[in-house]
């Protein structure tokens, strides 16, 4: 069994650009969160989703970034107009239906020139 | 609020020497779940423990062991016998039931086991 997939590892992208992150949950999780970690920060919560719907949004920033998690393919973290701020880890983690355990995903290393 | 405070931002020990790192929580939830993560330079997130509010029993796994206690709301975790593959920043983290389970993270113990 597969874990959490992310892709790409590493993207660059220069201010104004859009950055897309992908997150294949394990097979057979239908509960995707999207956490984010600035430079020698920990882990902050962004965004709750289950398939088709976005359960809890509170961690997300409201311009630029969305995120959606559809009934095919995998859940995509979308920042658009990217800015310097911007440059972190961006980890997806996954979790089945009822279960209180994440498995983490190895994270993708946005760096905006 | 639910909140994790990880006191020790950096800590360095040489090599074989014991080392705890501290971890103190706040919630208002009776159901909730504490984690440890290690995050090597690799960079990954690796899971190390979880424990529910209701399950108090200390917990060994090798060199690691877990000692929580809700009296006073902490979860500490000691490395017995460090190496220096320990090297990595450490994360306390905590989930409540009532909160969809999204977890709050401290902010990190880098430890440095010295050769």
């Amino acid at each position: 069994n597969a874990g959490v997939m992310q892709n790409p590892r590493h993207l660059v992208r220069r201010r104004g650009q859009e950055a897309r992150l992908r997150c294949s949950p394990m097979k057979g999780h239908s509960h995707v969160y999207w956490y984010r970690q600035l430079p020698e920060e920990g882990l902050k919560f962004m965004v709750y989703l289950q398939k088709e719907n976005i359960i809890d949004e509170s961690g997300m920033p409201k311009e630029r970034f969305s995120a959606e998690f559809p009934k095919e393919g995998p859940s995509i973290l979308r920042i658009q107009q990217v800015v310097r701020g911007d440059s972190a880890a961006y980890f997806c983690a996954s979790s089945p239906n009822g279960s209180h355990t994440q498995y983490f995903g190895p994270g993708t290393r946005l760096t905006v020139l | 609020a639910q909140k994790v405070t990880q006191a020790q931002t950096e800590i360095s020990v040489v090599e074989k020497e014991d080392v705890t790192l501290d971890c103190v929580y706040e919630t208002r939830d009776t159901t909730y779940y504490l984690f440890w993560y290690k995050q090597p330079p690799s960079g990954e997130l690796v899971f190390l423990i979880r424990r529910n509010s209701f399950d108090e029993q200390n917990e060994i796994s090798g060199r690691y062991s877990w000692n929580f206690q809700k009296s006073t709301s902490s979860f500490n975790f000691t490395i017995t016998a460090s190496q220096v593959v320990d090297s990595a920043v450490y994360f306390c983290a905590l989930s409540e039931a009532s909160r969809d389970d999204k977890i709050i993270f401290g902010k990190g113990t880098r430890l440095h086991i010295l050769p």
